[in-house]
């Protein structure tokens, strides 16, 4: 089916591993994002890319790799994860940078990190 | 920069109109977008402003005026399912397709 899809789901992890989340779009959207959501702190950007092989840092970038070797995947890696990075994270894509075409998320990861 | 505020929480009864304000500065502006969020699932597109006035979907309206930095969505004959996130986002035009986001207006509808 077209769209926006995240995995996994759930991930329970420990300090200091490396965990990585996945994103895939079939939509071919040029932009991709990724988001993580607290409580109090709304949705904050993580990275964005806005075509394969260019990635850009959003507002909180620290302890977060991404890469975008292909146009349909944007994964999101904790190096060595940490338990301030316990979050619901959200992947989402988005045609073009104006306009009224908005941003489509992915279900999210819930991530907690023991 | 951009700053975005939003009242934390409203109630409001079955059938009734209610308003979520946003307020906004940002140094750039493309213009806003609102989401809507249950709760434990995604945000999904609600609607869009780029001029001034007001544009109405159904139940849904927003109105925007970019002098002022101030947006509201207006839900009409509410509904439970309404009981949601409203999430009020700016798109600025630093480029990227980024949305800056408010903290969300968590919406209560009593029977």
């Amino acid at each position: 089916d077209a769209g926006i899809t995240q995995s996994p789901r759930y991930k329970i992890t420990e300090t200091g591993r490396q965990v990585t989340l996945m994103c895939h779009q079939t939509w071919s959207h040029s932009y991709m994002f990724w988001y993580r959501q607290d409580l109090g702190h709304g949705l904050r950007l993580i990275y964005y890319s806005a075509a394969a092989d260019i990635t850009d840092k959003g507002e909180v970038p620290d302890g977060y790799v991404v890469s975008r070797s292909k146009t349909e995947n944007f994964p999101l890696t904790l190096e060595s994860a940490t338990r301030s990075q316990t979050s619901v994270y959200f992947c989402a894509s988005r045609a073009g940078s104006v306009g009224n075409q908005p941003q489509h998320f992915g279900d999210g990861t819930r991530l907690s990190i023991l | 920069g951009q700053n975005i505020d939003q009242p934390t929480e409203m109630t409001a009864t079955e059938g009734a109109i209610v308003q979520i304000n946003c307020t906004y500065q940002t140094s750039g502006f493309n213009g806003l977008f609102w989401y809507q969020q249950h709760a434990g699932e995604a945000p999904t597109f609600l609607s869009y402003n780029v001029l001034d006035g007001l544009e109405e979907k159904g139940r849904f309206s927003s109105f925007l005026s970019r002098s002022k930095g101030y947006s509201y969505l207006l839900l009409k004959e509410l509904q439970m399912k309404d009981s949601a996130s409203y999430l009020c986002a700016v798109s600025p035009n630093s480029g990227g397709g980024k949305l800056i986001f408010g903290q969300g207006t968590e919406l209560s509808v009593k029977p």
